[in-house]
């Protein structure tokens, strides 16, 4: 079965500091990873994906995640936080043989100005 | 990109009775959609994928009396919470895919905040 951990559960940090968020997964298939956000209120929205290639992925807003499989992870990070990144994060994994989304349990960001 | 509507986006309701929430495609055609539920602080958890004319898939666990789902058309699915109890209290999310089997990426709703009394 697959499964998403993500370690961080709160994070606290001022503004510009860098920002590096674990994601780690488990399944032995061809992986389909991604970062959705959920700002206060708001509903899930796609920050970045991974299906091949380049294991290095570039988002919105300045986001960036590094997928790395001999580790099964896929690290989300940003140099430079902004108050406004104050939102819940989570790390989902598509499979491909049941089309399923599975979702780590998320980390919620706290961005203090 | 593609955008997902819910409705209502919160409801209260006393318990036994039943509750319909319907998730609408607007801009695209969605031969499947899913619906997640969130408890708080939690991740968002699988409840059943719903593909249009055919009867929805289940997780294990969920209940398919409780947890009606009905994929009518293209753009709408409605999941009903049938003789509602304050355990199903919760955060109810759709999502859509943009495309049949092979396309990845779903896009997702706002939400229903269900509160049973």
């Amino acid at each position: 079965a697959q499964s998403v951990s993500q370690h961080n559960h709160h994070v606290i940090l001022s503004e510009a500091a860098s920002l590096e968020l674990g994601c780690n997964y488990s399944y032995g298939g061809t992986v389909n990873l991604f970062w959705y956000v959920q700002y206060p209120g708001q509903h899930l929205q796609l920050l970045l994906k991974y299906f091949s290639g380049d294991p290095l992925v570039k988002g919105i807003k300045g986001f960036e995640a590094e997928f790395i499989k001999s580790k099964f992870s896929f690290n989300l990070r940003k140099p430079s936080v902004q108050w406004s990144d104050t939102a819940e994060y989570f790390c989902a994994l598509h499979n491909f043989g049941n089309e399923k989304l599975t979702f780590g349990t998320g980390t919620r960001l706290t961005i203090i100005p | 990109g593609a955008v997902v509507s819910q409705h209502p986006s919160r409801v209260i309701c006393k318990s036994g009775t039943s509750v319909k929430i319907e998730c609408r495609s607007l801009d695209f055609q969605a031969t499947t959609m899913f619906w997640y539920r969130q408890f708080p602080k939690q991740s968002l958890m699988l409840m059943a994928t719903s593909n249009e004319g055919s009867k929805a898939t289940y997780e294990q666990g969920v209940e398919k009396d409780k947890f009606l789902i009905n994929h009518a058309s293209l753009t709408l699915s409605t999941l009903t919470v049938t003789s509602a109890h304050p355990e199903d209290s919760s955060f109810y999310i759709c999502s859509a895919r943009d495309g049949g089997a092979g396309v990845v990426e779903q896009f997702f709703g706002p939400g229903t905040r269900l509160t049973v009394l």
